[in-house]
């Protein structure tokens, strides 16, 4: 079955830059979606279709795709980012979420 | 704006069927242009995509799934509800419902989008 791979964890320092990355074999061709989750609540949209950030979203949270990774990024990251994020594609009909990445700010 | 809320029972015993529902609430499911979906996540686990239903009661499954799942709609009550048997406590996990955006030709989805709206999640628990 498809996979989306992503680290298990990153961490940054308040006020750096962070990036997560997401890779899967087919994700050239895919469109990628970016969630992140904190504690005890759903999963909210952060980035949508490569690159696109919902309306809500702080413009220091970007997507970005090359070849089959695509990589979350945080700028001037803050501890409200500390969440789980996760990458999801669409193949065929089937919804593939990553793994995961939990981010921790230092 | 369009709300969703799941209910259903939060214990199941091994081998039965769990049922769940997802009111849809600021919003009709009977007007098109979106999937209903069902996602699971296991404790301490990562999200699991278990299936939609979308045009008037069809539906697409996960794979590893699809043998136990049935996805329905009620467009009377503006809802649609999730049943999955023969459960072990391998499916217990938080369920949630989330809707995708889709673009239907002549019947078929041509572009699926995200999730972009969820529920906030029922606890569900599979033990004896």
């Amino acid at each position: 079955s498809y996979e989306l791979t992503q680290p298990p964890s990153v961490s940054v320092s308040p006020g750096q830059t962070v990036s997560i990355s997401c890779s899967g074999d087919r994700l050239e061709d895919q469109f990628v979606y970016w969630y992140q989750q904190k504690p005890g609540q759903s999963p909210l949209l952060v980035i949508r279709q490569n690159n696109e950030r919902p309306s809500g979203i702080p413009e220091r949270i970007s997507g970005s795709k090359s070849g089959n990774t695509a990589t979350l990024t945080i700028s001037g990251t803050q501890a409200m980012d500390e969440a789980d994020y996760y990458c999801q594609a669409w193949d065929r009909s089937t919804a593939v979420f990553g793994g995961g990445t939990k981010l921790i700010v230092l | 704006q369009v709300q969703l809320q799941e209910s259903g029972s939060g214990l199941v015993r091994p081998s039965q069927t769990l049922s769940l529902t997802c009111a849809v609430s600021g919003g009709s499911i009977s007007g098109g242009g979106f999937s209903w979906n069902w996602i699971r996540q296991s404790p301490g686990k990562g999200l699991e995509w278990i299936g939609y239903v979308y045009d008037s009661g069809r539906t697409h499954y996960n794979p590893s799934l699809k043998s136990r799942v049935t996805i329905s709609e009620d467009r009377a009550k503006n809802q649609f509800s999730l049943k999955l048997n023969s459960v072990t406590a391998a499916d217990t996990a938080v369920y949630y419902c989330a809707r995708v955006s889709i673009t239907l030709v002549w019947g078929v989805i041509t572009h699926r989008d995200a999730f972009d709206i969820w529920g906030r999640g029922t606890m569900v628990t599979v033990s004896s």
